[in-house]
């Protein structure tokens, strides 16, 4: 089946820093990539659609200056959280649209101190 | 854009009865309906889905029921095992919002031994 592949799957970096998650589609093109945020005991809140060689879409009240995405090709996909902030911790996940449908890569659990 | 309620939030079963779990959503264009299980620390992973022409599928312990008039559509777990102990997440999606794919609240099922 189809698989992705998220790496970190944890990351600890101090507040004004940037981090970046990457997400690999490892059998199949992703030419859509979609990036969700999970806070403790919540839901998987939509944050951006991003397509392969086109600007992403972000979702009203995600600030685009701050979740960079890019994807620069079918099998790739980046989230970088720029000048991250105590508030940014937060459980980040991708998933892509194959011909399986949707498949989802293991999250990243982001901790700014 | 697609609205989706979940409800329960929490439900408490005693091994061996059935739960199930319910959501609505706003969209009359979505067509696409996974259910998700979450285990702690990681990504969701698909259960079973059903699809808009579909109104009832089932595989082994487990089936979706989808009423496309009200809108909602319904997860059923029988003979339930404590491993089926988790987070349940319901989705939606259409072709129109570019397949984002819209999730409920979530709903913590505990199976009691």
């Amino acid at each position: 089946g189809a698989v992705v592949s998220q790496h970190p799957s944890w990351v600890i970096c101090k507040s004004g820093t940037s981090v970046k998650i990457e997400c690999r589609s490892l059998d199949f093109q992703a030419t859509t990539m979609f990036w969700y945020r999970q806070f403790p005991k919540q839901s998987l809140m939509l944050m951006a659609t991003s397509n392969e060689g086109s600007k992403a879409t972000y979702e009203q009240g995600v600030e685009k200056d701050k979740f960079l995405i890019n994807h620069a090709s079918l099998t790739l996909s980046t989230l970088t959280v720029t000048s991250a902030h105590p508030e940014d911790s937060s459980f980040y996940i991708c998933s892509a649209i194959g011909n399986y449908g949707y498949t989802f890569g293991s999250g990243t659990r982001l901790t700014v101190v | 854009g697609e609205n989706v309620e979940q409800h329960p939030s929490t439900l408490s079963v005693q091994e061996g009865d059935s739960a199930v779990i319910k959501c609505t959503y706003s969209d009359s264009a979505s067509n696409y309906f996974p259910w998700y299980k979450q285990e702690l620390g990681k990504g969701p992973q698909l259960i079973i889905d059903i699809r808009s022409n579909v109104g009832e599928k089932k595989d082994q312990r487990i089936a979706v029921t989808l009423n496309k008039t009200a809108k909602h559509f319904s997860l059923h777990i029988t003979e339930t095992q404590p491993e089926d102990s988790a987070v349940y997440f319901c989705a939606a999606s259409s072709n129109n919002q570019g397949g984002k794919l819209i999730f409920g609240q979530g709903t913590e099922l505990s199976v009691k031994p």
